[in-house]
Order: C-alpha cells, then structure tokens, then sequence
C-alpha cells in the first residue's frame, strides 16, 4: 500500500518554464489538496478536490491551476513558474469531512 | 477563514520532561482537532485528533485537550524522547462545506535533548 505518491521528488525550473507536478494515491480516498510549505509559515492550501472532477481554490491559488480527471490523481500545473514559487510542495488527501489526511512525501521545486 | 495561532513558535526540554503546545483557532464552527508531526524531509503526519463533542483524549504518551468555549486545544506529549524532536502542526477544520480542508498553524519546532 503506497498511500500518497508524489513526482518528481526535486525540481529546478526557469523563470517562465512550465510544469505539472503529479499526485496518485491507492486509498480510494474522495479529496485530495495541494499544500505549499515555506519557512516560517506552515502549510498554505493552494487547491483542493471534494471528488473527481470537482476542484476549488485554497488560501493562495494564484500562479497554479489543477486538474482531476481521475479519482486517484490529482495534478497541480504551474504554467510560467516565478521564483515566488519556489516551495516545497505537498498533495494530501482524506476520505471524508474531518477525518485523517495522509501526505505525500513532497516536491521540493526550485525556480531560478 | 480560520485564523490559527500556535504557540511556542520554539521549544527544548530535556529528555523525560514534559511539552505542552497551544493553538488558538478563530471558528467556532471547527468540529475537528487534528495534530501532526512532521519529521525532516517528510511530509506531516497525524498523531492525535479529538472531535468537538469530546474534553480529552489520550494516546500512550500523547494528549490533546480542547476547550471549545476559549476556542483552543493542546497537544501534551510526557516523558519526552529524542525521537520526538520534530516539528508539530496544530490543523482545526471548520465544518459545513469545508471538505475537511485543513488550516495549518505556523508550526512548533519541538527539540528534546537526551
């Protein structure tokens, strides 16, 4: 059981570069986040999911867009990075309201 | 939006000691109290949660307390070990339509010296 698979764990972008950073997990669990985690200031929820097909902004949602197209993946695109954006990256996801969310071992992205 | 705060931003003790972590959050609609521990270069984990009908609950050498009326809950960890050096997330969700987002505080940077 490999709960909340993040890829790729490291990754130096250009000012301006595109990417998706992907999110899988195995628990058939209904939502899925992405969190951004600066020093300092805790986990910021960027986008969440309640079900497949469904997603709404967080906290700081500017810069990002995302995508569920599948139930088990939750992919978070930054399509002109900026060095603002350089972050540790986490995707979470839970089975219902208030119950437990299982993390990802984090993206560390560095713009430059 | 869910205002939190935790405090101490920082805490040492010594190995066998006792640590106690507090976080204010603003929501009287909160109904979930979830603490997390994160360790170095993982993401956070849950340890601990209490739901809103509830005063305590403990697990081995963990507790949370909540006091609804004050709006805070704390997360008491006794006889400390080195293992337990890691940095600590107080997380309340707000209920409703929230889908269990969860409202991170800044993080308690806990040091347990052997």
């Amino acid at each position: 059981n490999a709960g909340v698979t993040q890829t790729p764990k490291f990754q130096v972008l250009k000012t301006g570069q595109s990417m998706t950073l992907q999110c899988a997990q195995d628990m058939n669990h209904n939502s899925m986040y992405w969190y951004r985690q600066d020093p300092g200031m805790g986990l910021r929820l960027i986008y969440y999911s309640a079900s497949e097909g469904t997603t709404d902004k967080g906290e700081v949602p500017d810069g990002y867009n995302v995508s569920r197209l599948k139930k088990q993946n939750f992919l978070l695109g930054l399509e002109s990075a900026a060095p603002s954006q350089t972050s540790v990256y986490f995707c979470a996801s839970s089975s219902l309201e208030g119950a437990e969310a299982f993390f990802g071992q984090g993206t560390r992205l560095t713009v430059v | 939006g869910e205002n939190v705060e935790q405090h101490p931003s920082t805490l040492s003790v010594q190995e066998g000691d006792s640590a106690v972590i507090k976080c204010t959050y603003s929501d009287s609609a909160s109904n979930y109290f979830p603490w997390y521990k994160q360790e170095l270069g993982k993401g956070p984990q849950l340890i601990i949660d209490i739901r809103s009908n509830v005063g305590e609950k403990k697990d081995q050498r963990i507790a949370v307390t909540l006091n609804k009326t004050a709006k805070h809950f704390s997360l008491h960890i006794t006889e400390t070990q080195p293992e337990d050096s890691a940095v600590y997330f107080c997380a309340p969700v707000q209920g409703g339509t929230s889908y269990g987002k969860l409202t991170f505080g800044q993080g308690t940077i806990l040091t347990v010296h052997p």
